[in-house]
């Protein structure tokens, strides 16, 4: 089993629809949990950050963190068809220097 | 905000030849790097962390002779693929994650 498991896509969904993405982990160790955004040919795009369990919002974009489940999501509304993209989840132990690890990423599509 | 540039953004190598490629932070100091490489719809892998004015250190399975890392100052870490063949064909990410900030990456292709 991987350390971080996330669905590659592509999920599709209708502008103006609120779009989840969601990872699964199974380090209870991690404690720090981010999102990136990823353009092709691109280097990844520090969307969210959190720290442990909980909600943080920012614009229209939410990220929630259920530490018990082992399960974080990104929660996007009223989507957009520039939002697509490839969006990145990544996790770590520590902040300081902390190295992340990554899934694979969830590749959205939203249509007109 | 804090940004840090990575060149070349593709290139296009033959094989055996060596290509350098180099990831620089703009306005703040990064005395730690990290080089990622991304194959096609897969996750960010790590290959090595680079410190500064020391030795990298490498991930396990990472050849450290082919893929050379100097961080020769607080702002300036490169990555030197050397010999290079077909199957190192991939996408190459720099990151000074203190700051959380990735490189554009570079594209590399081997012919």
């Amino acid at each position: 089993q991987k350390e971080v498991e996330q669905d590659p896509g592509p999920l599709s969904v209708p502008e103006g629809a609120i779009v989840s993405l969601n990872c699964t982990y199974s380090n209870s160790a991690f404690q720090y949990f981010m999102w990136y955004r990823q353009y092709s040919r691109k280097g990844p795009e520090l969307l969210m950050y959190t720290y442990s369990s909980g909600n943080k919002e920012d614009g229209r974009f939410t990220a929630q963190v259920d530490k018990s489940s082992k399960y974080i999501s990104l929660f996007i509304r009223d989507s957009q068809p520039s939002d697509s993209t490839t969006y990145l989840c990544a996790m770590s132990q520590s902040g300081g220097s902390y190295i992340p690890t990554f899934g694979r990423g969830t590749s959205l599509i939203v249509h007109p | 905000g804090a940004v840090v540039s990575q060149h070349p953004s593709w290139v296009i190598c033959k094989s055996g030849t060596s290509v350098k490629i180099e990831c620089r932070s703009l306005d703040f100091q990064a005395t730690t790097m990290f080089w990622y490489r991304q194959f096609p719809k897969q996750s960010l892998m790590l290959m090595a962390t680079s410190n500064e004015g020391s030795k990298a250190t490498y991930e396990q399975g990472v050849e450290k002779d082919k893929f050379l890392i100097n961080h020769a100052s607080l702002t300036l870490s490169t990555l030197t693929v050397t010999s290079a063949h077909p199957e190192d064909s991939s996408f190459y990410i720099c990151s000074a994650l203190q700051q959380g900030f990735f490189g554009q990456g570079t594209r590399l292709t081997v012919v």
